[in-house]
């Protein structure tokens, strides 16, 4: 199986601050990576898929990257809204296999 | 507007079993794969499985293989989990999802919780 780690597992930052949660698996899975996010008591929301794909509706101020086994997501200028967990994804092969998430709260 | 609706979650004893259910509206069940996910209280996300359009081909996660089986009733556009010899590390929220054709999962329905206790 794929295992996906994530990192950091938790940060703390304020509104309009530049944010960046990476995520490692631990083979090659091409492009094949998702991103969500998760505020509580909610389903998952998917923000970015293979790699870089912006989820209609979901803003410009987020933006994914990489390939390979290493990948990013980027939160340009963190709203307020933005406070919630996020998870990676690899659906390159199954069983898919999720991160165990960043949680990004209030500095 | 695209809805996914699960329902069949409760209480059951260690050992039993539950069928999950996730009525599905406002997109073309038909051409879709369909994925469920759980989350334990106060953990991470957890793929379960997935199912192709037409239900003929199908992956579980390796904690509930042989266990659960993931089905679908295209003319009712209904998803079903089928959930038997349950244990208390399967107590979670079961969300259903629809795939975007890209292994993403980009509607899900508002979960059910399963708590397995005696």
């Amino acid at each position: 199986d794929i295992q996906m780690t994530q990192s950091p597992s938790s940060l703390s930052a304020s509104v309009r601050d530049r944010v960046t949660i990476s995520c490692r698996a631990s083979q090659n899975i091409n492009k094949y990576l998702n991103w969500y996010q998760q505020k509580p008591g909610k389903a998952p929301k998917l923000l970015i898929y293979a790699s870089s794909s912006l989820q209609s509706g979901v803003p410009s101020r987020f933006s994914g990257s990489g390939s390979g086994t290493d990948f990013t997501l980027i939160i340009s200028s963190l709203q307020p809204e933005d406070f919630a967990t996020y998870y990676c994804q690899q659906s390159y092969s199954a069983p898919l296999t999720f991160g165990g998430g960043t949680k990004v709260d209030i500095k | 507007e695209v809805q996914l609706v699960e329902s069949g979650g409760g209480l059951v004893q260690p050992g039993g079993s539950l069928r999950l259910s996730c009525a599905a509206s406002g997109f073309t069940f038909i051409t879709d794969w369909m994925h469920w996910v759980r989350q334990a209280p106060g953990k991470g996300l957890v793929w379960i499985s997935k199912i192709n359009s037409d239900g003929t081909t199908r992956d579980y996660a390796d904690s509930v293989k042989g266990r659960f089986t993931i089905s679908r009733d295209n003319a009712k556009r209904t998803l079903y989990l089928q959930m038997n010899s349950l244990r208390a590390e399967d107590t979670a929220v079961y969300y259903c999802a629809r795939d975007n054709s890209y292994g993403g999962a980009d509607y899900w329905g508002q979960g059910t919780l399963v708590a397995v206790s005696s």
